[in-house]
């Protein structure tokens, strides 16, 4: 199966500040990387598909890039409602996987 | 509205079964290929298992390979999840799930809000 690697695994950042997380797959998967949010007690939410289209509806401060194996989701501009837990996904494989998830906290 | 609704979850003995139910509403359910993902408290999302449009193509993640079982039922707009042999790691949340695909690149963009499974001894 294809491990997706995270870092940080949480981060303390203020309201307004530039975020960036990081997702590293063990092997080549090409643009087959999906960005999620999840809050506590909610489903999570698609952010980015295809490692840098933005889901519909999703605020622009949002931003995905990378390909190949390494990839990363940017705020732009962090605010009150962005603390969450964000994940990344491979759809490159038929087992898909997550990345063990980056906690976004209120310094 | 478009929504998942799942069902079906609860406590259960080591060992047991439960069978989980996901009901579709407000998009053509019939032609997407759906998917389970679980949550253990505190932990992260991992996939368990996908099925075809038609329900003739499965594919279950190790763990649960020989223990679960997907289904479908279009006339019903319904998925299930059949769990049989439960361990006290399969205690999670479990969320099913709709993909969508643009360009082929796929993505989980409906999800239901969960239903909670707590194996215990």
């Amino acid at each position: 199966d294809i491990q997706m690697t995270q870092s940080p695994s949480s981060l303390s950042a203020s309201v307004g500040d530039r975020v960036s997380i990081t997702c590293r797959a063990s092997q080549n998967i090409n643009s087959y990387l999906n960005w999620y949010q999840q809050k506590p007690g909610k489903a999570p939410k698609l952010l980015i598909y295809a490692a840098s289209s933005l889901q519909s509806g999703v605020p622009s401060r949002f931003s995905g890039s990378g390909s190949g194996t390494d990839f990363t989701l940017t705020i732009s501009s962090l605010q009150p409602e962005d603390f969450a837990t964000y994940y990344c996904q491979q759809s490159y494989s038929i087992i898909r996987t997550f990345g063990q998830g980056t906690q976004v906290e209120i310094k | 509205e478009v929504q998942l609704v799942e069902s079906g979850g609860g406590l259960v003995q080591t060992g047991g079964s439960l069978r989980l139910s996901c009901a579709a509403s407000g998009f053509t359910f019939s032609t997407n290929w759906m998917h389970w993902v679980r949550q253990a408290p505190g932990k992260g999302l991992v996939w368990v298992s996908r099925i075809s449009s038609d329900g003739t193509t499965t594919t279950y993640a190790d763990s649960v390979q020989g223990r679960f079982t997907i289904s479908r039922d279009n006339a019903k707009n319904t998925l299930y999840l059949q769990m049989n042999s439960l361990r006290a790691d399969d205690t999670a949340m479990y969320f099913c799930a709709t993909t969508s695909h643009a360009s082929g690149y796929w993505y989980f963009d409906l999800w239901g809000r969960g239903t909670l499974i707590t194996v215990s001894s």
